[in-house]
């Protein structure tokens, strides 16, 4: 079964560090990955996805991510962090069978101080 | 995202009511699903629908139905609610017509408290 991990519940960093929140991905095949970020009291949006093409994907508000086939991984980076930032971030990736919803990890805490 | 709505926003309920939560979007979109989000266990699925007359079980759908009511509208019923029902709620959607992106589309969540 397809599945992600993240390893850490949560990540603190200083502004305008780059910060990296990390992600590694089970699956059988090729992997369809994907970003979101939840902010308080809000739904979960779209960041970024990786499905073929470039392992360095471009998502919204200056984050990337870089998927590594060989480490399985495919980390969340921003090269320098704001205080906004601050959030709950959720990798998941697309399952196989018939309807390939998504799976998502468990999520990671970023916090990001002035 | 506001062209996916939820009502309640926020519910408390008693042990052994029954509850709906309510879904409704103006994205067009045919899939729909609702999660459940929990502290240190992210999102659960607990029931999704490829459209109106395909209804799927997810992980965790015991204690929980559902009716897709219009492509536009999938509410989520506890027949008997419980404490440890207790969580936050998302209605999500996609579109499995457009390429087939996978992304999801969610609501602002509804947070259920059953004391």
């Amino acid at each position: 079964a397809q599945s992600v991990a993240q390893p850490e519940d949560q990540v603190n960093v200083a502004e305008g560090n780059p910060l990296t929140v990390k992600c590694t991905y089970s699956v059988s095949g090729n992997p369809y990955l994907f970003w979101y970020v939840q902010y308080p009291n809000r739904g979960l949006q779209f960041l970024l996805k990786y499905i073929t093409g470039d392992n360095l994907v471009k998502g919204s508000y200056g984050f990337e991510a870089e998927f590594n086939k060989s480490q399985t991984s495919f980390h969340l980076k921003k090269p320098s962090a704001l205080v906004s930032d601050s959030a709950l971030y959720f990798c998941a990736v697309r399952d196989m069978t018939r309807f390939q919803k998504l799976v998502f990890g468990t999520g990671t805490r970023l916090l990001v101080s002035p | 995202d506001a062209d996916v709505t939820q009502t309640p926003r926020n519910r408390i309920t008693k042990t052994g009511k029954r509850i709906m939560l309510e879904c409704s979007q103006t994205k067009g979109h045919d899939r729909m699903y609702w999660y459940r989000q929990d502290p240190g266990l992210g999102l659960r699925l607990i029931y999704y629908s490829f459209d109106v007359k395909d209804i799927n079980k997810g992980e965790i759908s015991d204690g929980y139905s559902v009716s897709r009511q219009a492509q536009a509208k999938f509410s989520l019923s506890l027949e008997s609610a419980i404490p440890n029902q207790t969580a936050l709620y998302f209605c999500a959607t996609s579109d499995s017509r457009q390429g087939m992106t996978y992304e999801q589309y969610f609501g602002p969540g509804t947070r259920l408290t059953v004391t």
